[in-house]
């Protein structure tokens, strides 16, 4: 049971490339959700899902796109990358349940030169 | 709307110690409170979690919470440190409001044990 896998896990991309972030879960959750994580900044929500096919802005979309074509993947696409962008970023799952936590992927460490 | 607030973004204690990370929040309705940790280049793993049952939560590797909803607060102790235990922990809180799950987190608290 691997839980949550994120794909790559390091990544350097020059201004201006794209690229996209994969994030894959065995658990059958419905909710997934995708974080960047910068110093003291704590976690902030990029976008999330509430269930295959769904897809909803969270607290810092922009220049992020997100895609949820089969249940149990969660794509994160930087059209256009900037400096800006240079973070960790984390997947993160959970079950229907309102009690349940999330189930977070081990991090992408992206920087953008 | 809800928040989370955690006192002191980095606490130094001596291992052997009480470690005791403070957590307070915001929610206009009985919350899920949970704490997770996350070690040097890893993702957060789940501590604890309180979800109106037991006030007193025990989680893993010795960890502890208490909610107390007269101070609305939910902070994280341990009785005594271990070098292991150095890590960023995060308090969260789920977002009542929506079908979506949401957590809203503080901004975490940076423990460094001491030998």
């Amino acid at each position: 049971n691997a839980g949550v896998t994120q794909t790559p896990k390091f990544r350097v991309l020059k201004t201006g490339q794209s690229m996209t972030l994969l994030c894959a879960q065995d658990m059958n959750h419905e909710y997934m959700y995708w974080y960047r994580q910068d110093p003291g900044m704590g976690l902030r929500l990029i976008h999330y899902s509430v269930g295959e096919g769904t897809t909803a802005k969270g607290e810092v979309p922009d220049g992020y796109n997100v895609s949820r074509l089969k249940k149990q993947n969660f794509l994160l696409g930087l059209e256009s990358a900037a400096p800006s962008q240079t973070s960790v970023y984390f997947c993160a799952s959970t079950p229907p349940g309102t009690r349940d936590g999330y189930t977070f992927g081990s991090g992408t460490r992206l920087t953008v030169v | 709307a809800q928040s989370v607030t955690q006192l002191g973004s980095h606490v130094s204690v001596s291992e052997g110690a009480l470690v005791l990370l403070r957590c307070n929040y915001s929610s206009s309705v009985p919350p899920y409170l949970f704490w997770y940790v996350q070690y040097p280049n890893q993702g957060l793993q789940l501590l604890l979690k309180y979800t109106s049952a037991a006030t007193l939560v025990k989680g893993i590797n010795g960890f502890e919470a208490e909610f107390k909803k007269s101070e609305t607060s939910f902070h994280l102790t341990k009785p005594s440190a271990h070098m292991s235990d150095a890590a960023e922990y995060f308090c969260a809180v789920r977002a009542n409001a929506g079908n979506n799950r949401k957590l809203i987190w503080g901004l975490g608290t940076s423990l460094a044990v001491n030998p």
